[in-house]
């Protein structure tokens, strides 16, 4: 079975400023590694994906995360956030047996200030 | 496409009252989870179907639960008799193979009084 630790449950950040949300996962098996995003009263909604191939991931709105499989992390990173990130970052983790079917972490709140 | 729909999006019932989710999937998508969100648990899967069979429903929390899929674009979610620890947001989401993401629903926020 996959788990999730999502260490931090809030992040609070200036606009402009660099950010960092951090996602550990357990897993015995190889895995799929999702961030998802949702805005207040919304579902989620995908933000990146790790599936195969190049460890660095990207979105189109300035997010980025690495897939490390020796720390078994996949943090979510971007450089200069804006105030319209302010939203919940859950991280998820599926085998790849099941790719599709998730294990969510417990979700970072990014409150970004002007 | 206009995405995984989810109905209604708000419900109020009363405690023991049946409740009905209900759920369409996106045209070609032939998995259907459903997800229960709540401030204590989190985003917990309830159960996971692929082409119409239910292959994993470790996660409906007790007999009060069920769920069903009666054609390939189509699910509900029942809960009964209803309790208020039921209360929560339910997603349901489709995905159109086992090698990719799951798209969300918008939620129905389920309050049980």
């Amino acid at each position: 079975a996959q788990s999730v630790t999502q260490l931090d449950s809030q992040v609070p950040v200036f606009e402009e400023a660099p950010v960092e949300l951090r996602c550990n996962y357990s897993s015995s098996v190889s895995v799929y590694l999702f961030w998802y995003v949702q805005y207040p009263n919304q579902g989620l909604q995908l933000l990146l994906k790790y599936l195969s191939g190049s460890t660095l991931v990207e979105s189109i709105n300035g997010f980025e995360a690495e897939f490390n499989k020796s720390q078994t992390s996949f943090h979510l990173r971007k450089p200069s956030v804006h105030i319209s990130d302010t939203a919940e970052y859950f991280c998820a983790v599926s085998d790849q047996g099941y790719g599709n079917k998730l294990v969510f972490g417990a979700g970072t709140i990014l409150r970004v200030k002007s | 496409d206009a995405g995984v729909i989810q109905s209604p999006r708000h419900e109020v019932t009363e405690m023991g009252q049946e409740v009905t989710l209900r759920c369409k999937l996106i045209s070609g998508h032939n998995s259907l989870f459903w997800y229960r969100q709540t401030m204590m648990r989190g985003l917990e899967l309830l159960i996971y179907f692929n082409n119409n069979v239910p292959i994993d429903d470790s996660g409906m929390p007790e007999d009060r639960f069920s769920a069903k899929m009666p054609n390939a674009s189509f699910s509900t979610l029942k809960i009964q008799p209803s309790e208020p620890r039921d209360s929560a947001v339910y997603f349901c989401a489709s995905s159109p193979s086992t090698r990719t993401e799951a798209f969300f629903g918008q939620g129905t926020r389920l309050t049980v009084v």
